[in-house]
């Protein structure tokens, strides 16, 4: 079957680091992306990766791991309104999302 | 980036009733639209996958006679929750995706309708 794997919650402090990560097992792979949710709205785009390695923006990135089935969304310089569900998807072989059940990251003062 | 609309972004309607909740594209053509379901503190739900043009596909559990889906377009798809339960209460998210072009694979997501059902 086809798997989606990440934290159900984190706890991080204002001005710090995060690291969520997010492991996979799916019927083919055509990328994976990252999106933030909060609470009570859609959900909207952070990163795309199809290849290896790390994609940064701003204080975002994603890294890839293919042949680990492995990703993770680091965070730096964490701010408030940084709370809230991350959702790891991956695009099957059919072009298909497949969800994470998200990770709700809680920020503290 | 692209940008889905839907509406309306809440309604509140009786037990029985039906309701439409409209999903729109409106830069893009969208080849392919999803439907998802999201409940309090869980994550979405894919409801069912629509083309243009031909009949949706419902996931395992998805009643289709409850849950209508109509492509017409390539910038519009409906869903018509016909006599809507209080179980059907949720928060009701759509996504389009266009298969070529600028935009192709990506979803775009609408900012969502929450319905109620009292």
């Amino acid at each position: 079957g086809q798997n989606i794997d990440q934290p159900t919650e984190m706890t991080a402090t204002e001005g710090a680091i995060v690291q969520i990560n997010c492991t996979y097992q799916t019927s083919g792979f055509n990328g994976l992306f990252w999106y933030q949710q909060h609470a009570g709205e859609a959900p909207t785009f952070l990163s795309y990766n199809v290849l290896d390695g790390l994609e940064e923006k701003g204080r975002f990135s994603s890294f890839l791991s293919r042949s680990k089935g492995y990703s993770y969304l680091h965070l730096k310089e964490l701010q408030m309104k940084d709370s809230a569900s991350y959702l790891c998807a991956v695009m099957d072989s059919n072009y298909q999302l497949i969800w994470g059940a998200g990770t709700k990251l809680i920020i503290k003062p | 980036g692209a940008v889905v609309s839907q509406h309306p972004s809440w309604v509140i309607c009786k037990s029985g009733t039906s309701v439409k909740i409209e999903c729109r594209s409106l830069d893009f053509q969208a080849t392919t639209m999803f439907w998802y379901r999201q409940f309090p503190k869980q994550s979405l739900m894919l409801m069912a996958t629509s083309n243009e043009g031909s009949k949706a596909t419902y996931e395992q559990g998805v009643e289709k006679d409850k849950f209508l889906i109509n492509h017409a377009s390539l910038t519009l798809s409906t869903l018509t929750v016909t006599s809507a339960h209080p179980e059907d209460s949720s928060f009701y998210i759509c996504s389009a995706r266009s298969d070529s072009g600028r935009f192709s694979y990506e979803q775009y997501f609408g900012p969502g309708t929450r319905l109620t059902v009292t």
